[in-house]
């Protein structure tokens, strides 16, 4: 059984560019939600996607987007890239349409300059 | 919205002392999950919390849910450097999002 992989680990991106994350879920798991966790903070809930499609979204503007394949992974991306963008990037994987038990990947970094 | 907040932010401990980190919620619980992010790692569940008062353990971590279901628990005995990280709790008052608290953060003495 295959857990969460996230790509990349790391990156740099100054302001305004726009950034893709790809994750990958665990085997058996439908369901894939985005977090952003600040230094020192805990996970920020970004969006959720269940059978390809958005069942939830946290406070975040509409620059935030994703998307979830018919594999079941997903992308993170954001335009127009702000300093306060700088986090790291938790993808996490469940099986169900609710917030069941996360499964969570190792992160992307991203830094923004 | 929904908010959890938790105390202490910091919880240092010497090593064999007992902690206990605590969590609040603004809103009624359908559930609520703890996670263990060790330092430079990701989030690791560690336990689901579902009925009213419920008690569970694993091993030296003794986890509570309240009557009220809207504060939880998280009781460590002869804390051990293992248990160093950041212990997050994570409540579910909806369908689809988990509102993740501050954490606490664990350094132990030896």
């Amino acid at each position: 059984e295959t857990g969460v992989t996230q790509s990349p680990t790391h990156l740099i991106k100054t302001r305004g560019q726009q950034v893709t994350l790809r994750c990958s879920s665990q085997s058996g798991h439908n369901t894939v939600s985005w977090y952003q966790q600040a230094l020192g903070q805990g996970p920020q809930f970004i969006f959720q996607y269940y059978r390809e499609e958005e069942n939830g979204r946290g406070n975040f503007p509409p620059r935030f987007s994703g998307l979830q394949f018919p594999n079941y992974s997903s992308e993170l991306n954001v335009n127009a890239l702000e300093l306060d963008d700088s986090a790291l990037y938790l993808c996490a994987s469940s099986l169900g349409s609710g917030a069941n038990v996360l499964t969570f990947g190792a992160g992307s970094r991203l830094t923004v300059l | 919205g929904q908010q959890v907040m938790q105390i202490p932010q910091y919880q240092h401990v010497q090593e064999g002392e007992d902690f206990t980190t605590y969590c609040n919620s603004s809103t009624t619980l359908s559930n609520i999950q703890w996670y263990k992010q060790r330092p430079g790692g990701h989030p690791v569940f560690l336990i689901q919390l579902v009925k009213s008062g419920e008690v569970k353990k694993q091993k030296r971590l003794t986890f509570q849910f309240g009557e009220a279901k809207k504060n939880s628990s998280l009781h460590i005995t002869a804390t051990q450097t293992t248990d160093v990280g950041t212990y997050f709790c994570a409540g579910r008052s909806n369908d689809y999002k988990l509102s993740f608290g501050a954490g606490t953060t664990v350094t132990v003495r030896a």
